[in-house]
């Protein structure tokens, strides 16, 4: 398996709270990706980041955060949860052009 | 941006039997990966492949770059395969950010 680490697996939260999750590689990959999960969209591309302290908004990037300080880490923050931040979202990491590896997921609720 | 469309949506199969799911996408690509999602939600990379075919046990994959699809085979199928099939395939520009289907819903019955 990729070493892609993220937590926590699971969260449940309170509307207008912050809430950070966080990806972790042991892989050394350049780029790291978080997507969200939605029934009847499949995974849509959040923000992603192309190396320490590069990163990029994907197409569902309002009302989410990132950042990258370290090569091994990538946060995603929510500055203010909304019900609609209900979701499964994944990590994903890269190396170039090549595969593309998916962490195990966190399952958030915000109540 | 890239397009990624999959038939069928929904797959009722009785174990043993053999299905073909697809892939279409809107623009040239130099790669397609095919993943597998279990039923507890882990996203298994089953396939990485730019073009031509590959196998790997009984699942196998065939990519038509030009012709802009490509397509899983799964042959005599088991209960452990149900879940859902995504193909994912790139965008054009650095970082290659993936674009997925919406995928195949795949249930295996005994």
């Amino acid at each position: 398996d990729a070493g892609i680490t993220q937590s926590p697996r699971h969260k449940v939260t309170e509307t207008g709270t912050p809430v950070t999750l966080r990806c972790h590689q042991t892989e050394n990959h350049r780029y790291m990706y978080w997507y969200r999960q939605d029934p009847g969209h499949g995974l849509r591309l959040i923000h992603y980041s192309y190396g320490v302290k590069d990163t990029d908004k994907g197409e569902v990037s309002d009302g989410y955060s990132v950042s990258r300080s370290k090569t091994e880490d990538f946060l995603l923050t929510l500055e203010s949860a909304t019900s609609s931040q209900t979701s499964v979202y994944f990590c994903a990491i890269r190396d170039g052009g090549a595969e593309a590896f998916f962490g195990q997921g966190t399952r958030l609720t915000v109540v | 941006g890239i397009q990624v469309e999959q038939s069928p949506p929904d797959l009722i199969l009785q174990e043993g039997a053999n299905s073909t799911l697809r892939c279409n996408f809107s623009d040239s690509v130099n790669n397609l990966q095919w993943f597998h999602q279990n039923p507890w939600g882990q996203l298994i990379n089953l396939f990485y492949i730019p073009s031509g075919t590959k196998q790997n046990g009984r699942l196998s994959a065939t990519t038509v770059a030009t012709e802009r699809y490509s397509l899983l085979y799964i042959s005599s199928s088991q209960t452990t395969d149900s879940g859902v099939y995504f193909c994912a395939v790139p965008n054009t520009g650095t970082a290659s950010k993936l674009t997925f289907g919406t995928g195949t819903r795949l249930q295996v019955t005994l």
